[in-house]
C-alpha cells in the first residue's frame, strides 16, 4: 500500500492567479498520476507523471496549463495556471502499486481548489 | 479500448438493507477490474480488486463483487447497509497504463 498526503488540501484563489499543488507518497513509485474531479462528477485524468521523463498530458489537458514536475520517486507538483473558475475542482494525486495482474491505484485526499 | 458503466447515479436504501451497485465493464482483454469509495470531502479508497484469482472477490467493510465474464458486470453487493456506508462508489478497469472511471454512484442509507 501507499499513503498519500497533498497540500494545500483546499485553497480559494482569485483567477488569474497560479497554483501549485504537491503530492508526497511514502514510498517511491514509478507512476503518479494526477486527476480532476469536477463537482459531482467522476475522475478525470489530467497526466502522468514518471520520474526521469516528461509528464504525459490526456487529450483536452496542456502543459502549458497545468505543468507537472517529478523531481524523485516520491515527491510531484501540478500547478493550475492562470486560473478561471472553471478550474474549480478537486484536483487528486494517485499512485500505482504491483505488477501485471496485481496492480492497485492509491489516492491522496484531494486538493479542494475554488477559483473566484 | 477499456470503459466501465455505473447504472444509476443515485441509489437508496434503508439501513439493514441489501445493497447493489451496478458495473458493467467493455474491455478487448481480461480486465482489472475495482470498486473504489469515496467519503465526504476525502480521497478515493480501494474496496475492492478483481484480478482473475477468483470470480467472487471480498472486501474492506463487508463489501463483495462477483465478476460474470458472460454479462460484463461487476456489480457490489453488501447484505445489510449502514449507515457508515453513504458515500461516493466508483467502479473502474485498468486498461493499458491507465484507470478509466465510472460515472460514480450516490449511495444514501435511510434510517
Amino acid at each position: 500500500s501507499a499513503v498519500i498526503s497533498q497540500k494545500p488540501s483546499r485553497d480559494i484563489c482569485q483567477r488569474g492567479t497560479s497554483l501549485t499543488i504537491q503530492c508526497q507518497v511514502d514510498s517511491q513509485v514509478t507512476m503518479m498520476f494526477w486527476y480532476r474531479q469536477q463537482p459531482g462528477q467522476s475522475l478525470t485524468l489530467i497526466a502522468t507523471a514518471n520520474q526521469g521523463s516528461e509528464a504525459t498530458y490526456e487529450s483536452g489537458f496542456v502543459i502549458d496549463k497545468f505543468p507537472i514536475s517529478r523531481p524523485n520517486l516520491t515527491f510531484s507538483t501540478l500547478t493550475v495556471s492562470n486560473m478561471s473558475p472553471e478550474d474549480s475542482s478537486i484536483y487528486l494525486c494517485s499512485v500505482e502499486i504491483g505488477s501485471t495482474g496485481a496492480y492497485e491505484q492509491y489516492f491522496g485526499p484531494g486538493t479542494r481548489l475554488t477559483v473566484t | 479500448a477499456q470503459s466501465v458503466t455505473q447504472l444509476g447515479s443515485h441509489v437508496s436504501v434503508s439501513e439493514g438493507a441489501l445493497v447493489l451497485l451496478r458495473c458493467n465493464y467493455s474491455s478487448s482483454v481480461p480486465p482489472y477490474l475495482f470498486w473504489y469509495v469515496q467519503y465526504p470531502n476525502q480521497g478515493l479508497q480501494l474496496l475492492l480488486k478483481y484480478t482473475s484469482a477468483a470470480t467472487l472477490v471480498k472486501g474492506i467493510n463487508g463489501f463483495e463483487a462477483e465478476f460474470k465474464k458472460s454479462e460484463t458486470s461487476f456489480h457490489l453487493t453488501k447484505p445489510s447497509a449502514h449507515m457508515s456506508d453513504a458515500a461516493e462508489y466508483f467502479c473502474a478497469v485498468r486498461g493499458g497504463n491507465q484507470f478509466y472511471f465510472g460515472t460514480g454512484t450516490s449511495l444514501t442509507v435511510i434510517p
